[in-house]
């Protein structure tokens, strides 16, 4: 069946530091989906990414979502402790319903 | 709009005992969704409800019914309940249904945190 791998599984980083995390899935995606989970809280959705070679930012956040739309990447520029939180990709193909990947947590100290 | 809401927030149960967690949306959405989440494991789809009357399994639905009761609502029911299912649950919707589309974002309730002893 379909999968969504997500690595690193944690990253802890300084503040001020530069984060990455990186989807990849085992088929062709319709699209893809991050999100993210405070800790003790329940996930909020960040993006939606469609097009290949889509890339999209918010602020300090840019994603991208492959040409193959196999892959998608969430890169954080400078981060501060209100990024701390675990993040999920989501994929799905048409007419299924998303698959989460296991997510990246990530730790910023001050 | 109260957006997604569970009910309760927290439960501890016996092995063996049942237990219906509730799930209801107030953004007229047609899809629903039960997930669990496990340390490491990210989030697991146990059910899903693409549109009132209609109900499919998911990756672990083992162990675990579903109600869609009407457009609002969507039910977990653990017949028997097991050590195994010491979790934490996860309701969410969407506004339509598998297929993509500018509104795809999924919606999370709260969440309830149940431990099976």
């Amino acid at each position: 069946g379909q999968q969504v791998m997500q690595i690193p599984q944690y990253q802890h980083v300084q503040e001020g530091e530069d984060f990455t995390t990186y989807c990849n899935s085992s088929t062709t995606l319709s699209n893809i989906q991050w999100y993210k989970q405070r800790p003790g809280g329940h996930p909020v959705f960040l993006i939606q990414l469609v097009k290949s070679g889509e890339v999209k930012k918010q602020k300090r956040l840019t994603f991208q979502f492959g040409e193959a739309k196999k892959n998608s990447s969430l890169h954080i520029t400078a981060t501060q402790t209100t990024d701390v939180g675990t993040y999920f990709c989501a994929g799905n193909q048409a007419g299924t319903a998303l698959i989460f990947g296991k997510g990246t947590t990530l730790s910023v100290s001050s | 709009n109260a957006g997604v809401t569970q009910t309760p927030k927290f439960q501890v149960l016996k092995t063996g005992q049942s237990m219906t967690l509730q799930c209801a949306q107030d953004m007229n959405h047609n899809s629903m969704y039960w997930y669990r989440q496990d340390p490491g494991m990210g989030l697991r789809l146990i059910y899903y409800s693409a549109s009132e009357g209609t109900t499919d399994k998911g990756e672990v639905p083992n162990g675990y019914n579903v109600s869609r009761l009407n457009k609002r609502e969507f039910s977990l029911r653990l017949e028997s309940a097991a050590p195994s299912q010491t979790s934490v649950y996860f309701c969410a919707s969407r506004a339509h249904g598998l297929a993509g589309g500018s509104d795809n974002e999924q919606f999370f309730g709260p969440g309830t945190r149940l431990t099976v002893l």
